[in-house]
């Protein structure tokens, strides 16, 4: 998975909760993304963060919040306040703006009861 | 709207069968076209990015076109293996990266 790490793996969470997923990577990258991906549906950007301690909303960023304090991490945090939040989250980094490819971790699945 | 369409949602082939799956593209402008794989439950990983010039390229089986008159790329995936059983997910990028809902392919033996 390139060097971009997430854990857990498999998360659970009871309703109410707030819940920090954990991306971590070690190649050098300027940029981190955090995706939620629902089946059926295409990835959805809900936080970037182009450099350390700077990050913007994406298309979904409602309930969530992020921190870019380190350039190798980018934790997401579910707030009790996201309404929908069982789902598959990914974090990708990208080597900078000029190029293209993002890189992708392994995934997050977390399971609201 | 800029937008990535991908068809068909979902196909079925026997092991060793041929198969091409669509990409429709409405980004503008545009700068790169890249298909991804997603095995279940994993991170997706880059097979082929094409620029506007290009009309071709390939890896390994896998082989992408990309028409940029009519905005249209196809990956075709040639002998096909059950370690293809994945999603395939087109991705348009200008300034901005816009994923298609991906094609969900499974390899019968």
């Amino acid at each position: 998975d390139g060097g971009i790490t997430q854990s857990p793996k498999y998360l659970f969470r009871k309703e109410g909760q707030n819940v920090t997923l954990s991306c971590e990577q070690n190649l050098n990258h300027d940029a981190m993304y955090w995706y939620r991906q629902d089946p059926g549906q295409g990835l959805r950007l809900i936080y970037y963060s182009q450099i350390v301690n700077d990050f913007q909303k994406g298309d979904i960023a409602e309930g969530y919040s992020v921190s870019r304090e380190k350039k190798e991490s980018f934790p997401l945090t579910v707030t009790s306040a996201q309404k929908n939040p069982t789902a598959f989250y990914l974090c990708a980094s990208r080597p900078s703006l000029v190029y293209n490819e993002q890189f992708f971790g392994p995934g997050t699945r977390l399971t609201v009861l | 709207k800029n937008q990535v369409e991908q068809s068909p949602q979902s196909l079925i082939i026997l092991e060793g069968k041929n198969c091409t799956l669509q990409c429709n593209y409405t980004v503008s402008p545009f700068s790169n076209l890249r298909w991804y794989k997603q095995d279940t439950g994993r991170g997706p990983v880059s097979l082929t990015i094409m620029t506007f010039s290009e009309n071709t390229k390939s890896n390994g089986r896998y082989t992408a076109t990309l028409d940029a008159d009519t905005k249209q790329s196809s990956l075709h995936i040639t002998a096909s293996q059950l370690s293809d059983s994945a999603s395939y997910i087109c991705v348009v990028s200008n300034d901005k990266i816009i994923f298609g809902k991906g094609t969900r392919l499974h390899i019968l033996p």
